[in-house]
């Protein structure tokens, strides 16, 4: 059973400072995504991370990920308020050949002034 | 870019009544498409996973004769929640793959049963 593991679960950061987000899965995945959750909508897509290494960037946010350590980060870089929001991991798997995605429980950003 | 039509948004409906949740791929054909559900401040939790053409697959816990999955056509999948009960509110999304080995999410619906 594939399990995800985000951490923190809060962030409290203040506009201008860099933080990580965490998350790590616990068996082999063909690809790990970064989603976004503003209060009563659906998910927005950030990124796909399709291999080992992979970096990709958008604006202040930054993903990576390392296969081998079964790790992804999410970069926040120079936060501003519009960045508050629930970032979700989510990894993806082939089970029965549907690609199920397995979500962490996300972590709430709050960015303060 | 890809993009799933759910509806409706927000619906409210008495106890004991059913309630229809509609998918829609609007640009691309989703073979599989997924339904969460989402309580406040919680992550999504799956509750199947559906195939065209096919029964739908549940995971452990989820009753299957209270959420109803259909998925006849590559364009249309709908949830229908049978009997409705107070503790079936709930923020329930659908997800399709898309083209691009990405996962499109529809808009959610805030279902409340009073």
């Amino acid at each position: 059973e594939l399990k995800v593991e985000q951490n923190p679960l809060f962030l409290s950061m203040q506009e201008g400072k860099n933080y990580t987000i965490y998350c790590n899965y616990s068996t082999t995945s063909d690809r790990l995504y970064w989603y976004r959750q503003d209060p009563g909508k659906s998910l927005e897509s950030l990124f796909v991370l399709l291999s080992n290494g992979a970096v990709k960037q958008e604006g202040r946010l930054m993903a990576s990920l390392d296969t081998k350590a079964r790790l992804s980060t999410l970069h926040i870089t120079a936060a501003v308020h519009d960045l508050s929001a629930t970032y979700f991991c989510a990894a993806a798997y082939s089970g029965a050949g549907s690609y199920q995605l397995t979500f962490g429980k996300g972590t709430k950003l709050s960015v303060i002034p | 870019g890809a993009v799933v039509s759910q509806h409706p948004s927000r619906v409210i409906c008495k106890s004991g009544t059913s309630v229809k949740i509609e998918c829609r791929s609007l640009d691309f054909q989703a073979t599989t498409m997924f339904w969460y559900r989402q309580f406040p401040k919680q992550s999504l939790m799956l509750m199947a996973t559906s195939n065209e053409g096919s029964k739908a697959t549940y995971e452990q816990g989820v009753e299957k004769d209270k959420f109803l999955i259909n998925h006849a056509s590559l364009t249309l999948s709908t949830l229908t929640v049978t009997s409705a009960h107070p503790e079936d509110s709930s923020f329930y999304i659908c997800s399709a793959r898309d083209r691009e080995y990405g996962y499109t999410f529809g808009s959610g619906t805030r279902l409340t049963v009073v």
